[in-house]
């Protein structure tokens, strides 16, 4: 099962911060959170990745708790082809290829 | 950046037939790729883990013998599915990991539909 929680769905205006939250309160030491999302009938997209330090690419950043017990995936201008289910995923990263457990998401709605 | 293809995008076939869906790593090596299967609005869940040159590892509650999977090279994996039922129309989805500095890559999915 999912390590991870998230809301079912949230809602942004076109040009605005969307701001996903994610809490993963049992995250281990050496577990990084993996941002992805899934555009309709598409496989998911790799966003970022972080460990403790907030991070940013070109697509969003990403802002870790201090505890590391919950983290926020920011898209700093939402457009329309944003909308996307949101998973947020623990992974170990660096070791064995383990596979990624995917948990609900956060459908976003992206409205003009 | 690292791509995999996985192909075809859609099929349709009857009941009772079998589907081979192929996913390949363009530019990189895959020694291990990942199976997963899609219903409607429900999550991803990981069906079997594809291992270059050895047998496949499946998830509980997976037949092996309906899911046949081949990884007989560094760059694809097939996965076919065996007597199709209309239980199976999915959304089948293989991914792998280009490198420890990237995030897993995804193909694009296929949609089966068994009539």
């Amino acid at each position: 099962d999912a390590k991870t929680t998230q809301p079912p769905s949230m809602d942004c205006a076109e040009g605005r911060a969307a701001n996903l939250p994610c809490n993963h309160s049992t995250i281990s030491g050496n577990e990084y959170v993996y941002w992805y999302r899934q555009i309709h009938s598409q496989g998911p997209q790799y966003i970022i990745h972080g460990l403790k330090n907030n991070e940013t690419n070109e697509m969003a950043s990403l802002i870790i708790t201090e505890d590391r017990k919950s983290s926020t995936l920011i898209l700093p201008h939402a457009t329309l082809r944003d909308t996307a289910v949101y998973y947020c995923i623990d992974y170990i990263y660096g070791g064995s290829q383990g596979n990624l457990i995917f948990g609900k998401g956060t459908k976003l709605s992206v409205k003009p | 950046g690292a791509v995999v293809s996985q192909h075809p995008s859609w099929v349709i076939c009857k009941s009772g037939t079998s589907v081979k869906i192929e996913c390949r790593s363009l530019d990189f090596q895959a020694t291990t790729m990942f199976w997963y299967r899609q219903f409607p609005k429900q999550s991803l869940m990981l069906m079997a883990t594809s291992n270059e040159g050895s047998k496949a590892t499946y998830e509980q509650g997976v037949e092996k013998d309906k899911f046949l999977i081949n990884h007989a090279s560094l760059t694809l994996s097939t996965l076919t599915v065996t007597s199709a039922h209309p239980e199976d129309s999915s959304f089948y989805i293989c991914s792998a990991m280009p490198g420890l500095d990237y995030g897993y890559t995804f193909g694009s999915g296929t949609r089966l539909t068994v009539v």
